[in-house]
């Protein structure tokens, strides 16, 4: 079967930095993607790793390595409007997507 | 417009009745997906279209039927709907066909809920 694991709920500090984590059994590869996702709202794109290594853009950075089936976001300069759901997807074989449960993360000041 | 629109917002519906929940993008896409999304669990594709004139079923079909008439709209009908059907449902539209990519844009989503 194909499975997307990625914690439940995390908690961080305004100001610091925290990365969340995407591990994935899927049939092939094409592609991860990370969107955001504010409660009561739809998801947002946030990025989009196909190769192996870090993708950085802004504040947000997102990691893949595909051997180990690993991602992850990596979140600095953490701001109240961060706390969201972030929800890990990747693109299987037949293009089609399969999704993660989403992780909440809690912004505390 | 500027995206995917849905309607209604939210709805609320007995059990045994037909509701059709509708979708429309202005951005040309060829794809388009519907999705539900209930609490600890990952969206989950009910029915997807590729192409006007084409769909396919996704993960949870069953109790769903879509069309595709035309490349904007892209409406979903329960038929008969029942309480298990309770949940927040998302359209969502991808330019298939971007090599390498094919990043989904969601619109605001349906809150339904079937007594």
């Amino acid at each position: 079967g194909q499975n997307i694991d990625q914690p439940t709920e995390m908690t961080a500090t305004e100001g610091a930095i925290v990365q969340i984590n995407c591990t994935y059994q899927t049939s092939g590869f094409n592609g991860l993607f990370w969107y955001q996702q504010h409660a009561g709202e739809a998801p947002t794109f946030l990025s989009y790793n196909v190769l192996d290594g870090l993708e950085e853009k802004g504040r947000f950075s997102s990691f893949l390595s595909r051997s180990k089936g690993y991602s992850y976001l990596l979140l600095k300069e953490l701001q109240m409007k961060d706390s969201a759901s972030y929800l890990c997807a990747v693109l299987d074989s037949n293009y089609q997507l399969i999704w993660g449960a989403g992780t909440k993360l809690i912004i505390k000041p | 417009i500027a995206g995917i629109t849905q309607a209604p917002t939210s709805q609320i519906l007995a059990a045994g009745r037909r509701m059709t929940l509708r979708c429309t993008q202005d951005m040309r896409h060829n794809a388009m997906y519907w999705y539900r999304q209930d609490l600890g669990l990952g969206l989950r594709l009910i029915h997807y279209s590729n192409t006007a004139g084409t769909t396919g079923k996704g993960e949870v079909p069953d109790g769903y039927s879509v069309s595709r008439a035309n490349t904007d709209d892209f409406p979903l009908t329960l038929a008969s709907a029942v309480p298990s059907q309770t949940s927040v449902y998302f359209c969502a539209s991808s330019e298939v066909g971007a090599v390498g990519t094919d990043t989904q844009y969601f619109g605001p989503g349906t809150r339904l809920t079937v007594l």
